[in-house]
């Protein structure tokens, strides 16, 4: 069965200081991969995707992720964190459906 | 300009009674989807309808009874409340089956 692994529950880093949260996820053909993100009492809201193409995706807020087919991974990675960054962070897999990984939750520090 | 848009964002009912969230979309999207999120901030989908049709159905209770008047809106209507159905409720959008979803602002629901 597909699913998506956040290993991270929590995550803390100071502000400025490089980011990365992990993801994993079990699917056997090429999947869709989407991290989202949701500020406290927000919905979500898409940060960035792959479909195909270039490994390296970039999207809002700064952030970027890379898809690395031979770990089943799709890593978020921020170089610099802002204390608005704050949130939860989702990873999730389309197949036919969209499937959730189980979050992380990410605290920044002055 | 809000491309989701669900009523109401809160809400809170005893056990027993009968409530609806609704959902609107201006995206011209043909898929649109319920997910529930549970106070462990996982989120799961409920429902899925493509075109006015039911396509996903994740063995949701059928107190809970998603309706779709036409391709903008996704109504859920859910009888007969109870204390586990207290979470936020995302209404959400795509284009279309795998595709970019984007998601409403949530509808948070306690059942006391």
């Amino acid at each position: 069965a597909q699913s998506v692994t956040q290993p991270d529950i929590h995550i803390t880093v100071s502000e400025g200081a490089s980011l990365e949260l992990r993801c994993n996820y079990s699917y056997g053909a090429t999947p869709y991969l989407f991290w989202y993100v949701q500020s406290p009492g927000q919905g979500l809201q898409l940060l960035l995707k792959y479909f195909s193409g270039d490994t390296l995706v970039q999207g809002i807020k700064g952030f970027e992720a890379e898809f690395k087919r031979s770990q089943s991974s799709f890593n978020l990675r921020k170089p610099s964190v802002h204390w608005s960054d704050a949130a939860e962070y989702f990873c999730a897999v389309d197949t036919d459906k969209l499937i959730f990984g189980t979050g992380t939750r990410l605290q920044v520090f002055p | 300009d809000t491309a989701v848009s669900q009523t109401p964002k809160y809400l809170v009912t005893q056990m027993g009674n009968d409530k609806s969230i609704k959902c609107e979309q201006n995206l011209g999207h043909d898929t649109m989807y319920w997910y529930k999120q549970d106070s462990k901030k996982f989120l799961k989908i409920m429902f899925s309808y493509n075109n006015k049709e039911l396509i996903i159905n994740e063995t949701v209770p059928n107190r809970f009874s998603p309706k779709s008047p036409d391709k903008a809106h996704l109504n859920l209507h859910i009888n007969s409340l109870e204390l586990g159905d207290s979470a936020v409720y995302f209404c959400a959008s795509s284009q279309e089956l795998r595709n970019t979803i984007y998601f409403g602002e949530g509808s948070w629901l306690t059942v006391v």
